[in-house]
C-alpha cells in the first residue's frame, strides 16, 4: 500500500500571501488529521475531517481552513499568511480516527518571509 | 485541551546500553495512549496506541507499559543501538468525544556508537 503523501514538500512564501497545502491519505482511510509543528513545539492539532466532513478543529485562526474531497484527499489553506506560521505541516491518516494508529505523511515544510 | 508532558527532553546513551522515558498526561477521561518515533529526514512511525490499564506493548526491543489511574506510559528500548537514534513522541487522546490527539514535545534520543 502507498503511503500517505504530501505536495509540496517544501514552500517559500512572503507575508500576506495564501498557501495551499495538499495531502492523500493512504487508500481506504477515510480520517485526515492536520498537524504544525513548530521549534520547540509539539505537533498542535490543527483539524480532522472523515467522509468530506471537518469533525474536529484545533485552537486555531481562521485563517487556517480544510476541506476534504470525495477520494478522502485533503487540502490544507492559510491564508494572509504571518512570519509565525513558518512551520513544518503534517498530516496523518487513519482509517477511522484518532484513537486509531494514525500515518504521517513527510510534511511540507512552509517558510514565510 | 491534555497537557501531555515528556521527560526528559533530551537523552544520549552508549550503544547497547538500555534506557526508558516517561510519558505524563491526564488520567481523567482518558481513552488511549499512542506512541511514535520520529527520525530526522522522515514520517512519524507508529509504535503502539494503548488503551487498558496495565497495558503491556512490545515490538523488538521496545515495549511500554501504561497506567491510566496515575497518568503515565514508559516507553523502553533494551540495547540501544544507533539506529535506535530518533524523537519518540507519546499523544494521549480522551472520551470527551473530541477525535484528536495531544501530543507530547517528545524525547530526543542519541545512541552514541
Amino acid at each position: 500500500k502507498a503511503g500517505v503523501t504530501q505536495t509540496p514538500r517544501y514552500l517559500i512564501k512572503t507575508r500576506g500571501q495564501q498557501v495551499t497545502l495538499s495531502c492523500s491519505p493512504i487508500s481506504g482511510h477515510r480520517s485526515v488529521s492536520w498537524y504544525q509543528q513548530t521549534p520547540g513545539q509539539g505537533l498542535q492539532f490543527l483539524f480532522e475531517y472523515f467522509s468530506e466532513t471537518q469533525r474536529n478543529k484545533g485552537n486555531f485562526p481562521g485563517r487556517f481552513s480544510g476541506r476534504q474531497f470525495s477520494n478522502s484527499r485533503s487540502e490544507m489553506n492559510v491564508s494572509t499568511l504571518e512570519l509565525g506560521d513558518s512551520a513544518l505541516y503534517l498530516c496523518a491518516s487513519s482509517s477511522t480516527g484518532a484513537q486509531y494508529t494514525q500515518y504521517f505523511g513527510p510534511g511540507t515544510r512552509l517558510t514565510v518571509l | 485541551i491534555l497537557n501531555v508532558e515528556q521527560s526528559p527532553q533530551s537523552l544520549h546513551v552508549q550503544e547497547g546500553d538500555s534506557t526508558n522515558f516517561t510519558c505524563s498526561f491526564p488520567s481523567s477521561n482518558f481513552y488511549a495512549l499512542h506512541w511514535y518515533r520520529w527520525e530526522t529526514a522522515k514520517s512519524p512511525e507508529a509504535l503502539f496506541v494503548m488503551t487498558l490499564n496495565g497495558d503491556e506493548k512490545k515490538k523488538g526491543r521496545i515495549s511500554a507499559t501504561l497506567n491510566t489511574k496515575e497518568g503515565y506510559s514508559y516507553l523502553y528500548i533494551k540495547g540501544s543501538q544507533p539506529e535506535d537514534s530518533a524523537t519518540y513522541l507519546c499523544a494521549s487522546l480522551d472520551q470527551t468525544g473530541a477525535n484528536n490527539l495531544f501530543f507530547g514535545t517528545g524525547t530526543r534520543l542519541t545512541v552514541i556508537p
